[in-house]
């Protein structure tokens, strides 16, 4: 089956710094997604990318779509502690638009 | 209205009982989805409803029954439950098809003693 392999698990940062953080397939997906979960909720969209090589920004975040459409990448500037969460790529495809997940990245960023 | 509603939020039951966990929009979205999220893993999918009508069923055992009554609502009815069962069920809508981002709700908190 299909497999969104994300990276790093986790990470550990001092305010202010840059984040990054990537998700690669083997397959192709037609959209790109990334959420963002705090503890006890349910996942909210950042940014949704629809287009190979598209590069989309939301505040202090850029996520861009891999040009071979099987990757993906979210960069977070400036991190501050509200950021703090676990972080999810989805790969999107076929014609009913189902959504399969990466394992997510745990972000604790130290004050 | 932007939003999708679950409820409850948290649940504890018994392995003989019978509980129903729902799910409402109101985005005349055309999709729902059920998900079961363990601890520290990714929602996995357990139920796409589209246009009301059961899509996919991801191999689910049978004591999780979902119900789709109209387009705005979403059930998931559970009886028989075991221990291993307990997790967060989380709702999501969307569009459907491709593009259409998904919204998820808060999740029900379920724990099966």
């Amino acid at each position: 089956g299909q497999q969104l392999n994300q990276s790093p698990q986790s990470m550990f940062i001092q305010e202010g710094e840059d984040v990054s953080m990537n998700c690669t397939s083997s397959s192709i997906f037609n959209t790109w997604l990334w959420y963002k979960q705090d503890p006890g909720e349910g996942p909210v969209l950042l940014i949704a990318l629809y287009k190979a090589g598209e590069l989309t920004s939301n505040g202090r975040l850029t996520a861009q779509f891999g040009i071979t459409r099987k990757d993906s990448f979210l960069n977070i500037s400036a991190s501050i502690p509200s950021d703090v969460g676990i972080y999810f790529c989805a790969g999107q495809w076929g014609s009913q638009g189902n959504l399969i997940f990466g394992k997510g990245t745990k972000l604790s960023v130290k004050p | 209205d932007t939003e999708v509603t679950q409820t409850p939020k948290h649940l504890v039951m018994g392995m003989t009982n019978k509980k129903s966990l729902k799910c409402e929009q109101h985005m005349g979205h055309r999709a729902m989805y059920w998900y079961k999220q363990k601890a520290k893993k990714p929602p996995e999918l357990m139920f796409v409803y589209s246009y009301e009508k059961l899509s996919i069923n991801e191999s689910v055992p049978s004591r999780f029954s979902p119900e789709c009554p109209n387009s705005s609502l979403l059930n998931l009815h559970l009886h028989a439950l075991q221990p291993e069962d307990s997790a967060l069920y989380l709702c999501a809508s969307s569009q459907g098809g491709q593009g259409a981002g998904y919204t998820f709700g808060s999740g029900t908190r379920l724990t099966v003693v």
